[in-house]
Formats: C-alpha cells, sequence, structure tokens
C-alpha cells in the first residue's frame, strides 16, 4: 500500500478564499483523523470518523472549518474562508481495529494564508 | 480530561551517547501510550507501543520505552544514539481502548558530532 496520500502537499492562498485539502487513507482503514500541527499550539486533533461517519469533531477551531468522509477512501477538509492564522501543516491519519490503535500519517500539506 | 507531558522541549545529545526523553501522561482510566517520530518535513510514524503486558517495550531504530504506572511515565530512551536519530519526537496517549490520540508538545532531539 502508499501509505496515507495528502493532497497537496504545499498550498498559499490568499485571506478570505476558500481551502480544501484531500486525503487518501489506507485502503481498509476504517478510522480517519485530521490533525494540525502549529509551533504555537503543537499537534491538535480537529475531527475523526468511524466507517465514514464523524465521531469527534470537537476540535474543529470554528465554523470555518469542515470535514467530510464520502466513502471511505477519501476525506477533505475545507476552510471558508481562510485566515492567516490557519497556516500550518494540516495531518491526514488513518487507522485500523485490527491494527491495535496505531495511526499511520500521511506526509502533510503546508498551508500558508497570506 | 486526558493530557501529556513532554518535559523537555529540546534535549541536545552527543553522537554515541544515551538518551531519555520524558514523557508523564494523566489519566484516571486505562491508558494506550504510544511514541511517534517525526523527521523534517515528513509525517510521523510510530516507533512504539504500550497497549498491555510487559513495561518494557521494544520499538524500531533500538529505541524502547517503559511503562511506568506509579509514576504515570512512559519515558523512551536509547542506549547510543547516532547522527540520524535527529528529529521531533511526540509521545501520545489513547484512553479506554479510543482511537483518539492525545499527543504531547514534542521534543526535538538534536545529535552533534
Amino acid at each position: 500500500d502508499a501509505g496515507v496520500i495528502q493532497s497537496p502537499r504545499h498550498e498559499v492562498t490568499e485571506m478570505g478564499q476558500e481551502v480544501t485539502l484531500r486525503c487518501k487513507p489506507i485502503s481498509g482503514h476504517d478510522y480517519l483523523f485530521w490533525y494540525r500541527q502549529t509551533m504555537m499550539r503543537g499537534l491538535e486533533l480537529l475531527i475523526y470518523f468511524n466507517n465514514n461517519v464523524p465521531i469527534d469533531d470537537s476540535g474543529m477551531p470554528e465554523d470555518r472549518f469542515s470535514a467530510k468522509m464520502p466513502n471511505a477512501s477519501f476525506s477533505t477538509l475545507k476552510i471558508q474562508p481562510s485566515e492567516p492564522r490557519d497556516s500550518a501543516v494540516y495531518f491526514c491519519a488513518s487507522s485500523s481495529k485490527q491494527g491495535a490503535l496505531v495511526a499511520f500519517f500521511g506526509q502533510g500539506t503546508r498551508l500558508t494564508v497570506v | 480530561a486526558q493530557s501529556v507531558t513532554q518535559l523537555d522541549s529540546q534535549v541536545p545529545v552527543f553522537e554515541e551517547a544515551p538518551v531519555e526523553l520524558r514523557c508523564n501522561y494523566s489519566s484516571s482510566v486505562s491508558v494506550y501510550l504510544f511514541w511517534y517520530v517525526q523527521y523534517p518535513n515528513q509525517g510521523l510514524q510510530l516507533l512504539l507501543k504500550y497497549l498491555s503486558g510487559s513495561t518494557l517495550v521494544k520499538g524500531i531504530n533500538g529505541f524502547e520505552a517503559e511503562f511506568n504506572k506509579s509514576q504515570t511515565s512512559f519515558h523512551l530512551r536509547k542506549p547510543s544514539v547516532h547522527i540520524s536519530d535527529t528529529a521531533e519526537y511526540f509521545c501520545a496517549v489513547s484512553v479506554d481502548s479510543s482511537y483518539k490520540l492525545i499527543f504531547g508538545s514534542g521534543t526535538r532531539l538534536l545529535v552533534r558530532p
């Protein structure tokens, strides 16, 4: 398996624009997580899904953030409108019950909002 | 609420010296503990995990960690580090078999020649 695939790897956008980050989890994994990493706040869990259903979105910072998982092989994290303070590295990770809680991470999307 | 504390933000060490990266957690229920490593511009990868059983856990790249329930600690150790071990190391906890991981703030290990 190619691992968790995120796109794009880098995104630079202007304040106020909509940004969509994409993730393809490892095939067969039934949990998907979105994390945000910043110098100030470290790694924060934004939301996670089980079998495509959002289980806990308490980490989503504001209504400007939304996440979807239309099927088992694809998820998006959308920010609309984006703000400079959203600049961070966003990671997607997936895991499975058979995998004993181990989360496999993608390489991340570095988002810069100017 | 559960939390993870990594006491050192940066640990400088000379090559071939031993190293210990500290991690403490707070939780009143059963926990599962992990150490992940992050190399520059990459995602996190698992070093080792404690789910149950022996409190001494061995991982990849010669790392090991010991679960100490009375001290609520899960310190990471390596007897002899290499330049290639330079990276950021994250301790994480999962509570009550939840798949939700809570991460510490990370420790940057800097190995000098």
